[in-house]
């Protein structure tokens, strides 16, 4: 039972190159999410899926498209990075009611020159 | 204003003390809080949620929910320095509650 897995661990992009960051669950969750956290900021919402099939803006989806391509995986692509882009990123998957307990991944660090 | 405000710190505290963390929050209809813990180079991890008005103990962990006043506290009795660490507020809303709005966190700091 692996919980919240994310590749890659780390990677440097050059400004306008493109990736996708993985993201999957083993914990038949409902709900994921992709943040990004920047030193002094706390983790920033980016989107979430409340349910396969399902995906909603969070606080900072400018730059960023997700995919839901079942109910164990969940991708964030940068189509266009942007040295604003360095940041770690964080998915997490959401165990339902009543605990609502959000499982995070290891994390990936990227960096965009 | 952000939508989930933390003193950023730090704080620190001696051992054995209670330490005191805050976090406000301005969305009246949010429905449910959280507090995370998140040690340097790591992952946050959960350590306590609230839903209703009141206190919530779980050892030497206390979180304390004010719905009127949209505050959210959380207790940390006989302070540890593996207790060190950034804990970030949590708030669940919109529709369903499944938009999650973490604060910037707190950085706690337990002197042995």
């Amino acid at each position: 039972n692996a919980g919240v897995t994310q590749t890659p661990k780390f990677q440097v992009l050059k400004t306008g190159q493109s990736m996708t960051l993985q993201c999957a669950q083993d914990m038949n969750h409902n709900s994921m999410y992709w943040y990004r956290q920047d030193p002094g900021m706390g983790l920033r919402l980016i989107y979430y899926s409340a349910s396969e099939g399902t995906t909603d803006k969070g606080e900072v989806p400018n730059g960023y498209n997700v995919s839901r391509l079942n109910k164990r995986e969940f991708s964030l692509r940068l189509e266009s990075a942007a040295p604003s882009q360095t940041s770690v990123y964080f998915c997490a998957s959401r165990e339902g009611a009543p605990t609502d307990t959000q499982y995070f991944g290891p994390g990936t660090r990227l960096t965009v020159l | 204003q952000k939508e989930v405000e933390q003193n950023s710190g730090p704080l620190s505290v001696p051992e054995g003390a209670i330490a005191s963390l805050n976090c406000t929050y301005s969305d009246r209809v949010s429905q449910s809080f959280f507090w995370y813990r998140q040690y340097s180079g790591k992952s946050p991890e959960l350590i306590m949620s609230i839903y209703s008005n009141g206190d919530k103990e779980d050892g030497r962990f206390t979180a304390q929910l004010n719905k009127a006043s949209q505050y959210v506290s959380l207790l940390i009795r006989d302070s540890q320095p593996s207790d060190s660490a950034t804990y970030l507020c949590a708030v669940n809303r919109g529709t369903g509650g499944f938009k999650t709005i973490f604060g910037a966190g707190t950085r706690l700091f337990v002197k042995a």
